[in-house]
């Protein structure tokens, strides 16, 4: 089954500076990839996402690039903010039928002011 | 207002012990989603649901039972609860893209 790979497990940038987080998948077949962000003691909320037939999305700060050859995609967030601080998942889905995902294992991000 | 909602938040269960995690939305989304978060593993899928009466076992879905009664509830049964079932669980709804996650319910097996 699907296997998806979060590289970073801990991200320390400085305010302003870019945060990039990569992941890789293994299913050729999946099709959509959400980014999840979760602040400390709260649940998942969704932040973007991008599907396979496009490359690259953009929505403010946070530009999502998806390169299928490679079976990877990354989160890039520019001018980070401390309220940028949290844990960032990725996911994969087929996007067929249940709509079920794989997350990766997250991404601990801390903007320091 | 919140559209997905959990009960309970917090629960203290005995080893060998019976525990239902209820599940509720308003969102009127076909597809619900019962996940396991560790430290280390992300989100797990246990148990999902296309629609009411139907469950699907996910990735994990040992020692875990899913019922779908409705189109807003979604219920995860631990019928005998053990220590390695500590965990934080989170359900969802969702349709072809997003999904919406409640606000999570701690279990702690003892």
């Amino acid at each position: 089954g699907e296997k998806v790979e979060q590289h970073e497990s801990t991200l320390s940038v400085r305010e302003g500076d870019s945060a990039v987080i990569n992941c890789t998948y293994t299913d050729t077949a999946s099709s959509y990839f959400p980014w999840y962000k979760q602040e400390a003691g709260k649940s998942l909320h969704f932040v973007i996402d991008i599907r396979s037939n496009v490359d690259r999305k953009q929505s403010q700060r946070l530009i999502v690039l998806l390169d299928k050859k490679a079976k990877r995609f990354s989160l890039h967030i520019t001018a980070t903010q401390p309220e940028d601080s949290a844990i960032y998942f990725c996911a994969a889905s087929l996007n067929t039928g249940n709509y079920k995902y794989v997350f990766g294992a997250g991404t601990r991000l801390k903007v320091i002011a | 207002e919140a559209a997905v909602t959990q009960s309970p938040r917090n629960k203290v269960a005995v080893t060998g012990g019976k525990v239902t995690l209820s599940c509720n939305q308003t969102n009127n989304h076909n597809n619900m989603y019962w996940y396991r978060q560790d430290t280390g593993h992300g989100l797990r899928l246990i148990h999902y649901s296309y629609g009411a009466g139907s469950t699907e076992k996910g990735d994990i879905p040992d020692g875990y039972k899913a019922s779908r009664p409705s189109q807003e509830n979604f219920s995860l049964i631990l019928e005998l609860a053990t220590p390695s079932q500590t965990s934080v669980y989170f359900c969802a709804s969702g349709g072809q893209y997003e999904q919406y996650f409640g606000p999570g319910t701690r279990l702690t097996v003892l």
